[in-house]
């Protein structure tokens, strides 16, 4: 079993409407989880991160993180095709940037 | 300010040859961090340096590969001799001094394909 599970994709959604991506994690030490962005041929790049369970909002994006269920998520409103790229879901164990990694999600936005 | 950057940005050699990538960090991050993401499998992490340190190496998969990170700046990442499993992207992210959390500032990359 992966330690931290995504689904590759890709997922496609219209402009303007939410987009809703998902990312399980198997140890229960990580304490941390991040989103990365990635495009194609780029580095990846920090969008959310999540400490505490519930809901953290910036801008259009929401992170949400439920430790019970060991299940994260990022919501992106308003959808753009300027978000077309890869997420990359990641825990940590808080005090160290030594990341596991899911295999990323890839998100196509349609005009 | 210029971000984290990698060199070469793609390397093409045989199988037994030598490759060294290196890693300019951010001016004045402490932490340098080393990951690659071998192809159809996620990004993994190889090792983390707090300035000239290895505070970290449990992920360096055997002793063919060697970093170092001379004086606390940039670092190097040799692979000898380079085996075809070794192909993939090596990635390098640094932050902040007193930063050990997840948020780090990655480069574009170093993309190894090994004949």
């Amino acid at each position: 079993q992966k330690e931290v599970e995504q689904n590759s994709g890709p997922l496609s959604v219209p402009e303007g409407a939410i987009a809703s991506l998902n990312c399980t994690y198997s140890d229960r030490g990580s304490q941390s989880f991040f989103w990365y962005r990635q495009y194609s041929g780029k580095s990846p790049e920090l969008i959310m991160f999540i400490y505490s369970n519930g809901d953290k909002e910036d801008g259009r994006f929401t992170a949400q993180l439920n430790k019970a269920s060991q299940y994260v998520s990022l919501l992106i409103r308003d959808s753009q095709p300027s978000d077309s790229a890869t997420y990359l879901c990641a825990g940590g164990a808080g005090n160290t940037g030594k990341l596991i990694f899911g295999q990323g999600t890839t998100l196509q936005v349609k005009p | 300010e210029a971000g984290v950057t990698q060199f070469p940005s793609h390397s093409v050699i045989e199988k037994g040859q030598t490759v060294t990538l290196r890693c300019d960090p951010i001016s004045g991050h402490d932490n340098l961090y080393w990951y690659r993401r071998v192809m159809g499998k996620e990004i993994k992490f190889l090792l983390h340096f707090v300035k000239e340190s290895k505070q970290d190496e449990s992920g360096m998969p055997n002793n063919r590969f060697l970093a170092e990170r001379t004086g606390g700046t940039y670092s190097t990442l040799k692979v000898q001799p380079a085996e075809l499993e070794d192909s993939g992207v090596y990635f390098c992210a640094s932050s902040p001094p007193g930063s050990y959390t997840g948020e780090l500032f990655f480069g574009e990359g170093s993309r190894l394909t090994v004949l």
